[in-house]
This record gives C-alpha cells, sequence and structure tokens, in this order.
C-alpha cells in the first residue's frame, strides 16, 4: 500500500523568503514517481515538480526544488524567493507505474505580503 | 493543446437524480483519470483507463457511480440516485502512458446535491 503523509496543514511565509513544506511517503513500489502539485483557490491542480525515484539528483525547477531522501522516504519542497500567486494549498503525491496517485491531505501556504 | 476540460463546471441536483459529467483529455493522452476531492482534502482516485478499456476502480466507487471512455477519447461520469455525499469536486486528468509523463489536470466539476 502506498502513503503520504503532510504534516504541516497551514504554513506561512513573508513575500521574497524561502519555504520548505514537508513530505513522507511510504511505498512497496520498486519503481515510483513522487509529484508535488499546487491548487490555487478555485483552480486547478497544477504540477509544480516531479522526482523520479531512481533519480538520485534532486529535481529543480526554477525557484521550486526538492530533498528527496529515497531511504527516508521524504520528500520536502523547498519555494526560493516566495511570491503572492504562491499562495495555495500544496499536495505532495506519489505513483507507481500505473499512474494512479496517492495523495497527501496538503499543505495550504499563505505567502504574506 | 487546449488542455484537460471538463463539462459543466458546476452542477446542482436535487438528491435521488442522475447526473454526468464529462471530460475531454489531451488529444494524444492514452489515459484518462477520475479523481474526487472534497473541502480541505486531497483528491481521492475513482477509476482510471488506457485508451477504452477501464483499468481499475476504487472501493469508493459503488454501483451508483460508472465510467465510460467508449472511443479512447472523452470519457463521461454518471452518476445514478445522487445522494448528499456526492457533493464534492470531480476531477478528470489525463496522461501518457509513459513513466515520467506526468497527470494534466481539468478544472473539475462541481457537483452540489441538496
Amino acid at each position: 500500500a502506498q502513503t503520504v503523509t503532510q504534516s504541516q496543514p497551514e504554513m506561512s511565509v513573508q513575500e521574497a523568503e524561502t519555504v520548505t513544506l514537508s513530505c513522507t511517503y511510504d511505498t512497496s513500489e520498486n519503481n515510483y514517481y513522487l509529484f508535488w502539485y499546487k491548487q490555487p483557490p478555485s483552480r486547478q491542480m497544477i504540477l509544480v515538480i516531479r522526482q523520479e525515484a531512481y533519480k538520485q539528483q534532486n529535481a529543480t525547477e526554477n525557484r521550486f526544488s526538492v530533498n528527496f531522501q529515497k531511504a527516508a522516504k521524504s520528500f520536502s519542497l523547498k519555494i526560493s524567493d516566495s511570491q503572492l500567486g504562491d499562495t495555495a494549498m500544496y499536495f505532495c503525491a506519489t505513483a507507481g507505474n500505473n499512474r494512479k496517485l496517492i495523495w497527501g491531505l496538503g499543505t495550504s501556504l499563505a505567502v504574506n505580503p | 493543446d487546449t488542455g484537460v476540460s471538463q463539462d459543466p463546471r458546476h452542477k446542482i441536483t436535487k438528491r435521488g437524480q442522475n447526473v454526468t459529467f464529462r471530460c475531454d483529455p489531451i488529444s494524444e493522452h492514452n489515459r484518462l483519470y477520475w479523481y474526487r476531492q472534497t473541502l480541505g482534502q486531497g483528491p481521492e482516485f475513482l477509476t482510471y483507463f488506457q485508451n477504452e478499456a477501464q483499468l481499475e476502480k476504487s472501493r469508493l466507487l459503488s454501483d451508483r457511480f460508472s465510467a465510460e471512455r467508449p472511443k479512447g477519447s472523452f470519457s463521461t461520469l454518471e452518476i445514478q440516485r445522487t445522494e448528499q455525499g456526492d457533493s464534492a469536486m470531480y476531477l478528470c486528468a489525463s496522461s501518457l502512458n509513459r513513466g515520467d509523463s506526468p497527470l494534466h489536470f481539468g478544472n473539475g466539476t462541481r457537483l452540489t446535491v441538496t
């Protein structure tokens, strides 16, 4: 079975600062993928960043980067230079080859001016 | 690439009525997924298709729920005899059948059962 745990229901950060969102997971899959999705209020789910578990190098996408610790089953998201538009729910998710995503409960991030 | 589109955006129905939602995936995507999301929760997997074949259904998908993808393109999700507990956002997503292909989501259909 796969599970995803996001231990921070809410977080806030000042504009231009850096924030890290935590995620731990458990999976029995040998080959799996990890994702962070962003869901702004009343808007669609958008992929922020993804990581293939077999890759040791941490994924980076502009201001977004991950700290992937495979042994610890940890997959945290770092947002640098936070912007007001980053305010959203952030969901961590994992999937095996069938791409059926298993989601965490989300972290509500507020970026304050 | 116009993205994943879902219709309608909002649906209000009375308990006991049937409703049907439609999802048009990205044209070259052969995988299509349905999720349900309630307020303050992450999405819950309902079912997914590879082309026209429905490969998996969640236990959440009771016999009142049925999904089809008859030609491997658009999909419909029907809920019969709706209940108030069915009120949720119904999300559709699509992807390529390739390990590194992420899911692309539509805007969702918000169902309210009164």
